[in-house]
């Protein structure tokens, strides 16, 4: 299993709010930042958030982070159609000392 | 534009051996660390290995260490994956990655590698 807990699915209905939770450890999500990644069906992984709650130009700010202690989380608010992708969190581990990523989150728009 | 542009990948008996490639194009290559992600079929993302701008620094991930080695050429501006003794569970989606401080922010479309029998 993967060293980030995630819940494997998720879902909403148009306009609303969502949250996905990532749970890791000190040594990784403790003392690092934490990314977040968008994979829509049949493509390659984006970075959606960065440092913890940046946005990479381009992504709408209907996209949150934070991260508090060992966890983080992704807010997606207004919730759309386009929305439907998998969602994963990443972040260094200090004791595997590589990058690890949660196990992902399936987000169906309902 | 940055582009990641990988290949090499294709099917592989178990045991063999295979090299994967990534161009970059549209950022200077040199200024950057770059990354393997694999991702096996239906399955999450993995972290597969990391080296930095300058070459001094590589990590691995415990499942490939020892049979897998990253590389770069600056000059070619590329990256490149030697996979040595290939197993089953090796099969994957193949993704070089731009790494900007520590986020992987350019992701190539992936090279798919098949360890069959």
């Amino acid at each position: 299993q993967s060293v980030l807990t995630q819940p494997p699915s998720a879902s909403g209905t148009p306009g609303q709010r969502v949250t996905i939770s990532c749970s890791g450890s000190s040594s990784n999500i403790g003392s690092n930042t934490v990314n977040w990644y968008q994979q829509l069906p049949g493509t390659a992984p984006k970075l959606l958030i960065h440092s913890n709650n940046q946005r990479p130009s381009g992504v709408p700010d209907r996209f949150s982070g934070s991260k508090s202690g060992t966890s983080a989380s992704l807010a997606i608010s207004g919730l759309q159609s386009e929305d439907e992708a998998d969602y994963y969190c990443a972040t260094w581990s200090d004791s595997l000392n590589g990058r690890v990523f949660g196990g992902g989150t399936k987000l169906t728009v309902l | 534009e940055v582009q990641l542009v990988e290949s090499g990948g294709g099917l592989v008996q178990p045991g063999r051996s295979l090299r994967l490639s990534c161009a970059a194009s549209g950022f200077s290559f040199s200024s950057y660390s770059m990354n393997w992600v694999r991702q096996a079929p239906g399955k999450g993302l993995e972290w597969v290995s990391y080296i930095s701008s300058s070459i001094s620094t590589i990590y691995y991930a415990d499942s490939v260490k020892g049979r897998f080695t990253i590389s770069r050429d600056n000059a070619k501006n590329s990256v490149y994956l030697q996979m040595n003794s290939l197993r089953d569970e090796d099969t994957a989606v193949y993704y070089c990655a731009r790494e900007l401080l520590t986020d992987l922010d350019y992701w190539g479309q992936g090279t798919l590698v098949t360890v069959s029998s």
